[in-house]
């Protein structure tokens, strides 16, 4: 069964501080995963893309890793703000059909940052 | 302009009420899609429009009915709906194509209320 997994559920830091969010995936076949950023009450927004092909990828202080061998993920996000309080959610892309690739959806992990 | 417009972004109706959700995409985008959201779960994929073609349905009561009369608009139409049908409802765009990575982008969602 294709199925994405995210942990922790829900995450406490402080203002400043560095923290690593996981997703472990068994989506097949694989096309690529997304990590999305979303604050409370608003829509999500894209923070990257990986196809198999790439291990790592930034965007700003946010940076992915992907794993296709172990199919796990993680996004690490640096310096921590304020701002970076939202829900994060891992999105694997599977197979293309119906002229869309399907996605499947993690739970997401809350995190809340507190000065 | 937003790239992708949700109207409203909150709406309390009852039981007996029809109403309809309004979402318009300036991205020039050939694919379109209602995600449901409730809380403390994944995004649940309700329908998708590929080239103004619905090409998923992902069994979802008739009690909603999607319409998408051209590539830059979609509508939910809302009829008898239940208590448990309120949820976050997220419509989003994507350019879907072989050469595409199909990323996904959403609009701020209408909060939907069932008395």
């Amino acid at each position: 069964k294709n199925q994405v997994e995210q942990s922790p559920q829900s995450l406490i830091i402080l203002e400043g501080k560095n923290c690593t969010l996981q997703c472990n995936y068994t989506v097949s076949p694989f096309s690529n995963l997304r990590w999305y950023k979303q604050d409370t009450g608003r829509g999500p927004v894209s923070l990257t893309i990986m196809t198999f092909s790439e291990n790592t990828k930034s965007n700003g202080r946010y940076t992915a890793t992907l794993d296709a061998d172990t199919k796990q993920s993680s996004l690490h996000i640096t310096a921590s703000q304020l701002s970076d309080s939202a829900s994060y959610i891992c999105v694997v892309s599977g197979r293309r059909s119906g002229g869309y690739n399907k996605l499947i959806f993690g739970a997401g992990t809350r995190l809340a940052v507190h000065p | 302009e937003t790239g992708v417009t949700q109207t409203p972004r909150h709406l309390v109706m009852g039981m007996t009420n029809k109403k309809s959700l309004k979402c318009e995409q300036h991205l020039g985008h050939n694919a379109m899609y209602w995600y449901k959201q409730s809380a403390k779960k994944p995004l649940e994929l309700m329908f998708v429009y590929s080239l103004e073609e619905r090409v998923e349905n992902n069994s979802v009561p008739s009690r909603f009915s999607p319409e998408c009369p051209n590539s830059s608009h979609l509508f939910l139409h809302l009829h008898t709906l239940q208590p448990e049908d309120s949820a976050l409802y997220l419509c989003a765009s994507s350019q879907e194509g072989y050469s595409n990575t199909g990323e996904l982008f959403f609009g701020e969602g209408s909060r939907l209320t069932v008395l």
